[in-house]
């Protein structure tokens, strides 16, 4: 079983729309989250940290639900420029585990 | 603006042909990391320096890929010989806590 398991999509949204990605862990022992935002033929770059308490920045909200062994992302009234492949990373240990990514494209 | 720097940014190269590709982290940044990228994988991790010490390569073909940490400014991935799965393109990044800094990328095919 894979460390980190996500949704590979493509989501294909409306501009304004929300919407969200979920990303699971195997390993309850996981300690620190986050999301990634890599754009086409860039690199990836950290978004936001994710918490048990939520993290909200403008648009973004992202969630620790460590009961069931996931993290999610959350994007209100998208836009387009928010089209990008999103990655969640799972830290365990000394160890950093990144999902496959998820597409996003938003659409005019 | 401190940024992470990797050189070649592109590389296109024969089968069979060494390939070395060369990342300059962060100062200060004193874990280093290798991944590579493709659309089947995902991004895969290679190998990754702790304070120049290798910590983990099991992600690395031992066969052909070899990672070094000359000093804390270079880190280098070699390929020898290359071959056409390895066409990917193969990020280096750099963290000190948490957070990973990664640089713009060596984009290789090998043909």
């Amino acid at each position: 079983r894979k460390e980190v398991e996500q949704d590979p999509g493509p989501f294909n949204v409306p501009e304004g729309a929300t919407v969200a990605f979920n990303c699971t862990y195997s390993n309850s022992a996981s300690q620190s989250f986050f999301w990634y935002r890599q754009d086409c033929r860039k690199e990836p770059k950290l978004l936001m940290s994710v918490y048990s308490s939520g993290n909200e920045d403008g648009r973004f909200t992202a969630q620790l639900n460590r009961a069931s062994q996931y993290i999610s992302l959350l994007i209100r009234d998208s836009k387009l420029s928010d089209s990008a492949t999103y990655l969640c990373v799972v830290i365990t240990g000394n160890q950093f585990y990144f999902g496959t990514g998820t597409s996003l494209t938003v659409i005019p | 603006d401190a940024r992470v720097t990797q050189t070649p940014r592109h590389k296109v190269t024969e089968m069979g042909q060494e390939v070395t590709m060369r990342c300059q982290p962060i100062l200060g940044h004193n874990t280093v990391f290798w991944y590579r990228q493709t659309m089947m994988q995902g991004l895969e991790l290679l190998a990754y320096f702790r304070n120049r010490a290798p910590l983990d390569d099991s992600g690395m073909p031992k066969d052909r890929f070899s990672a070094e940490m000359p000093d804390a400014t270079l880190a280098t991935l070699k390929i020898q010989p290359s071959e056409p799965r390895d066409s990917a393109v193969y990020f280096c990044a750099g963290s000190s806590y948490n957070e990973q800094f990664f640089g713009p990328g060596t984009r290789l095919t090998v043909l």
